[in-house]
């Protein structure tokens, strides 16, 4: 099974209040990752844990946070919301260094 | 850090004709170009990578063409069909202990018949 799943897929959120996102997956990859895309943009990764180890990129370290209680699921947090944040949010995992598995998204609109 | 530009942004092919889209990046440092086809309402789906150690690789109808030196991918499609119709992604991947991968924004494919 190389299916990444995530939850939910629609998400509908007031600005200021917090997002929690989830994926899982059920291939044993030691990395899974999320990505940020806007429409007519370039997926762009926010971060990513390889085993228990979270790497967060510079330009976004204080906007996101995430947790991975085990191997098979990891969290997106937001804890704020701002409209900026209205995008899809993409998890993938993958062994790290091979192709990424994507799950199909959680679409976010902050009002 | 890695920047990658995909061209065209998007492009109307026939049935049965085939297609050529072009990405470059910056670093020197990614040895690793995931290709990544996204149909309308599907998820990113991976279709065929290069590592920097080859020039060439081909997957059934894919080919994909890489040049170390002018830092540049090129993926054919021939053939097509109306369901190659979607957005083709090219990605960086610097390997080592960083997974990340630097996206381009893509090209949306149209296939008509």
């Amino acid at each position: 099974d190389t299916t990444v799943k995530q939850n939910p897929r629609y998400k509908l959120a007031r600005v200021g209040k917090p997002v929690n996102l989830i994926c899982s997956q059920t291939m044993n990859h030691d990395t899974m990752y999320w990505y940020q895309k806007k429409p007519n943009q370039a997926p762009k990764l926010l971060l990513f844990y390889y085993d228990k180890i979270l790497n967060r990129e510079a330009d976004t370290f204080e906007k996101f946070q995430s947790s991975r209680p085990n191997n098979s699921f990891c969290s997106l947090y937001i804890g704020s919301a701002g409209l900026e944040y209205s995008a899809m949010y993409l998890c993938a995992s993958s062994t790290l260094g091979d192709e990424q598995y994507f799950g199909p998204g959680t679409r976010l609109t902050v009002l | 850090g890695e920047q990658v530009e995909q061209l065209p942004s998007s492009l109307i092919v026939q049935e049965g004709a085939s297609v050529l889209i072009n990405c470059s990046y910056t670093d020197s440092a990614s040895v690793y170009f995931p290709w990544y086809k996204q149909e309308p309402g599907k998820r990113l789906q991976f279709i065929i990578d290069i590592r920097s150690n080859m020039e060439r690789k081909q997957n059934q109808r894919l080919t994909l063409l890489f040049d170390k030196k002018t830092k540049h991918l090129s993926l054919h499609i021939t053939a097509t069909q109306p369901g190659d119709s979607a957005i083709y992604f090219c990605s960086a991947n610097t390997g080592g202990l960083s997974g990340k991968l630097t996206f381009g924004e893509g090209t949306q494919v149209t296939v008509i018949s």
